[in-house]
């Protein structure tokens, strides 16, 4: 079965640095999914990419998919504190409807 | 208007109950997950239903049995609850299997 590699497992940064998460796949990625916890909340999605060599951007936060698709990296520029939370990668597996997903990374923002 | 919501949101409950978690979406999509979340933050499926159909049953103890009245809701049921069964269980949907899955907020869930 596939399996999701988060790094680093958490982090810890100065508001304004900017910041990258990493997800390595043990099989090729047929879609990768980034997504958001924060305590007490649910999953927020983020964003989606499919074709190798993708990068999406959401204001601060972009993402990319390697050539090779089975690599991501999830990318924050000029952190604040409101990005603090769990980042998630998520996978279809083996093209199916299941998302398998990475222990996530938490992301601590400090001020 | 909240997308994927489900109650109770926390649930605090004794060895031996049984209790029910609902889930409602109101994004008029086809298929339905359950989710759950262990205590070091790992995320795994649990059941996926596709128009009220199952499609996906991971090996859950059947304690845990899913109903889906309608397209629009999956409720998750958990017999004889056990101290490991404490977690954050979440519900999903998406337009159809294989697309986008949007999450609810969770259910924390703590069995004493």
């Amino acid at each position: 079965s596939q399996e999701l590699e988060q790094s680093p497992q958490s982090l810890i940064v100065q508001e304004g640095k900017n910041l990258t998460i990493n997800c390595t796949s043990s099989k090729t990625l047929y879609g990768l999914y980034w997504y958001k916890q924060k305590y007490g909340e649910g999953l927020i999605f983020l964003m989606m990419l499919q074709k190798g060599g993708e990068e999406k951007s959401h204001e601060k936060i972009t993402a990319k998919l390697d050539e090779k698709k089975q690599q991501s990296s999830l990318h924050i520029t000029a952190s604040q504190p409101s990005h603090a939370g769990i980042y998630l990668c998520g996978a279809a597996q083996g093209g199916s409807e299941k998302l398998v997903f990475g222990k996530g990374t938490k992301l601590t923002v400090n001020p | 208007d909240t997308a994927v919501s489900q109650t109770p949101k926390y649930l605090v409950t004794q060895m031996g109950n049984d209790k029910s978690i609902k889930c409602e979406q109101n994004l008029g999509h086809d298929t339905m997950y359950w989710y759950k979340q262990d205590s070091k933050k790992f995320l795994k499926i649990m059941f996926s239903y596709n128009n009220k159909e199952l499609i996906i049953n991971e090996t859950v103890p059947n304690r845990f049995s899913p109903k889906s009245p309608d397209k629009a809701h999956l409720n998750l049921h958990i017999n004889s609850l056990e101290l490991g069964d404490s977690a954050v269980y979440f519900c999903a949907s998406s337009q159809i299997p294989g697309n986008t899955i949007y999450f609810g907020e969770g259910s924390w869930l703590t069995v004493v």
